[in-house]
């Protein structure tokens, strides 16, 4: 069964903190990417990836930073955590030809910032 | 600038009815659609997906219709089931852009 692993369900950190995301796949993706929900405003692209050590912003990146050291694995680090940040955090994978499959989810970080 | 665009944040329905949930879109470009299901603490999961070139995609209970020309698609769920109730998401991609633009949402829900 392939998977998306997010190496936390849920966090609570103190505002200034830095916060280190993990996510992991097992499926030989070559893209990844890190989004964030929030009630009202569906999924936005934080950052993605396409190939090791290869990022690039998506539409919400500030605050956000990310690293890509072996291809299995991506993470989002929150440089300061501040409350505007708290949120569901989505980790997905994907083939290089994903238009047509799509992306596979992990379950997600609920992350609390106080 | 809202590329894909879920009209409406929520819809409930009969168990049995067929519950219909809709997408607008404006790039043009855009060449293949999907819709993922969300339920509550759990990452979005892959549902169904369309090329431009067709009109129509089936997967068991669920259709996917798409109008090019009013750039427009629809999911079909019929008969819609209690556990169908969760958050739809509408994406689209286009060519060999690997990104995937997702609409807001619409929450379905199913009563029993």
């Amino acid at each position: 069964d392939v998977k998306v692993t997010q190496s936390s369900r849920y966090l609570v950190k103190r505002t200034g903190e830095k916060v280190f995301l993990e996510c992991v796949q097992d499926m030989d993706h070559e893209n990844m990417f890190w989004y964030r929900q929030d009630p009202g405003l569906g999924l936005r692209l934080i950052y993605f990836s396409y190939d090791v050590k290869m990022k690039e912003k998506g539409d919400i990146p500030e605050g956000y930073s990310v690293s890509r050291e072996k291809k299995e694995r991506f993470s989002l680090i929150l440089e300061s955590a501040s409350t505007n940040q708290t949120s569901m955090y989505l980790c997905a994978s994907s083939r290089a030809d994903s238009g047509i499959y799509g992306y596979t989810f992990g379950s997600g970080t609920r992350l609390t910032v106080v | 600038d809202q590329q894909v665009k879920q009209n409406s944040p929520s819809l409930s329905v009969q168990e049995g009815r067929i519950s219909i949930l809709n997408c607008d879109y404006t790039n043009s470009m855009f060449d293949y659609f999907l819709w993922y299901k969300k339920y509550p603490a759990e990452g979005p999961t892959f549902l169904i997906s369309i090329s431009s070139i067709k009109d129509k995609n089936e997967d068991g209970r669920f259709t996917v219709f798409l109008n090019k020309s009013a750039k427009h698609l629809s999911l079909h769920i019929v008969p819609s089931q209690p556990g169908d109730s969760a958050v739809y998401f509408c994406a689209a991609s286009w060519g060999s852009n690997y990104k995937l633009t997702f609409g807001k949402g619409t929450l379905l829900t199913v009563n029993p």
